[in-house]
């Protein structure tokens, strides 16, 4: 079955440090997700890209965050200056027609 | 806007026994609505989906949900619990080709 690949699975950085997180969506897929779940919390929506540019963010996408579809590919979600409270695990997911979501398994983000 | 009520933050049952995990949710549109689990330390998987027809749907592993419009909800059930079947359940609408809303999460906890 296809696979929304995400890497690394778990990243350390230093506080005020960039971070790129990594997703492979589905090949054939043509809607891409960012989600965070904070430790112990709910999973809550970053950010939705569809046709090359962003289709909807959520207030926790600040300018911080900014996402890319470098290639045919790849799916990225990077973090210009990370705070302590980035600390999460981050889901990337993807969808055919925007209601067959498949997530990876994560990238569990620590900033120190 | 869309919201999700997972009523319990915890369930414990003893194995071999029925559970229901409740969820209801508050549109002003037809939605969709999923369930995802989530085993200690690995991502989300889908579980099982509404998205029209049969307002009664099953996964493969036992589990099912009634989509009920008159009540907003769309309750998990299994009617015999193994200890394998512990995990974070979480419920999630959307409002078609759009962002995932999830619930707080259930954790369902199987005693021996």
């Amino acid at each position: 079955e296809p696979e929304v690949t995400q890497t690394p699975s778990h990243q350390v950085t230093q506080m005020g440090q960039e971070v790129i997180l990594r997703c492979v969506p589905i090949s054939n897929h043509l809607y891409f997700y960012w989600y965070r779940q904070i430790l112990g919390q709910k999973v809550e929506f970053l950010v939705s890209f569809y046709n090359n540019e962003i289709s909807e963010k959520s207030e926790i996408f600040d300018d911080q965050f900014s996402v890319e579809r470098p290639d045919g590919s790849n799916f990225t979600l990077k973090i210009r200056s990370t705070k302590l409270e980035d600390s999460a695990m981050y889901f990337c997911a993807s969808s055919v027609r925007g209601y067959g979501y498949t997530f990876g398994s994560g990238t569990r983000l620590t900033v120190v | 806007a869309q919201s999700v009520t997972q009523l319990d933050s915890q369930v414990p049952v003893f194995e071999e026994a029925p559970v229901e995990l409740r969820c209801n949710y508050s549109s002003s549109v037809s939605v969709y609505l999923f369930w995802y689990v989530q085993y200690p330390n690995q991502g989300l998987q889908l579980l099982l989906k509404y998205l029209s027809g049969s307002t009664l749907v099953e996964s493969i592993n036992g589990f099912e949900a009634e989509f009920n419009k008159s009540q907003t909800s769309f309750h998990l059930r299994k009617p015999s619990v193994h200890i394998s079947d512990t995990a974070e359940y979480f419920c999630a609408v959307s409002e078609g080709a759009q962002k995932l809303v999830f619930g707080q999460g259930t954790r369902l906890t199987i005693n021996p």
